[in-house]
């Protein structure tokens, strides 16, 4: 069974403090590890996909990290806003294109 | 997502009825994935298919669950009979081609009650 796990589940967060999350996934079949921002009542947009062990990605005050060998991909978040709350998804897709979500860590940025 | 349909947007049933959730998955994406999501879950893989055809069905939950893919302009997510446990919200999700790199297109979901 494909067991991709996301930590915290939830986290509160001062507005203007950084922080970050983490996704672990399997080390084998790996092919790719994506990372979605998911406000309420919208569809997931997506912020990185990341293939290569030491990937790191930047989007603006968000940025992402991965270590294929061992298993893990950070998210981080730098200077909070409240517009940063939502949920945030990582994905594992596996050589064989099958696509399995986290649980979401649950973002909330107190004023 | 505009771009990827799904209807009906919400559905109320009764525990026993039919139930047939349909996607319409915009041109140029050749990987199609049915998940459900729940508060206790997040978001399950049902079902993906790949050029129509279904690649790996080991997420349907059991055999009241059916999903085609007719050509690449439709997919259907069939449950027959329905019970309450299956009351979650059901997307339609678009990927590329035999490539897990590209970004995923979500539909807006199906939000399924069973009374």
């Amino acid at each position: 069974i494909l067991n991709v796990e996301q930590s915290p589940q939830s986290l509160h967060v001062q507005e203007g403090d950084s922080t970050n999350f983490t996704c672990s996934f399997p080390s084998s079949n790996f092919y790719a590890l994506h990372w979605y921002r998911w406000e309420t009542a919208k569809s997931p947009e997506a912020l990185f996909v990341m293939t290569l062990n030491g990937d790191e990605k930047k989007k603006g005050r968000i940025s992402a990290t991965l270590n294929t060998k061992e298993g893990y991909s950070y998210l981080y978040i730098k200077g909070s806003q409240p517009e940063d709350s939502a949920t945030y998804l990582c994905a594992f897709t596996g050589r064989d294109d099958k696509i399995i979500f986290g649980k979401g860590t649950r973002l909330h940025i107190l004023p | 997502d505009a771009g990827v349909i799904q209807s009906p947007r919400h559905e109320v049933t009764e525990m026993g009825q039919e139930v047939t959730l349909r996607c319409k998955p915009i041109s140029g994406h050749n990987s199609l994935f049915w998940y459900r999501q729940t508060m206790m879950r997040g978001l399950e893989l049902l079902i993906y298919f790949n050029n129509n055809v279904p690649i790996d069905d080991s997420g349907m939950p059991e055999d009241r669950f059916s999903a085609k893919m007719p050509n690449a302009s439709f997919s259907t997510l069939k449950i027959q009979p329905s019970e309450p446990r299956d009351s979650a919200v059901y997307f339609c999700v678009l990927g590329g081609a035999y490539s897990g790199a590209n970004v995923l297109t979500f539909g807006a979901g199906s939000r399924l009650t069973v009374l």
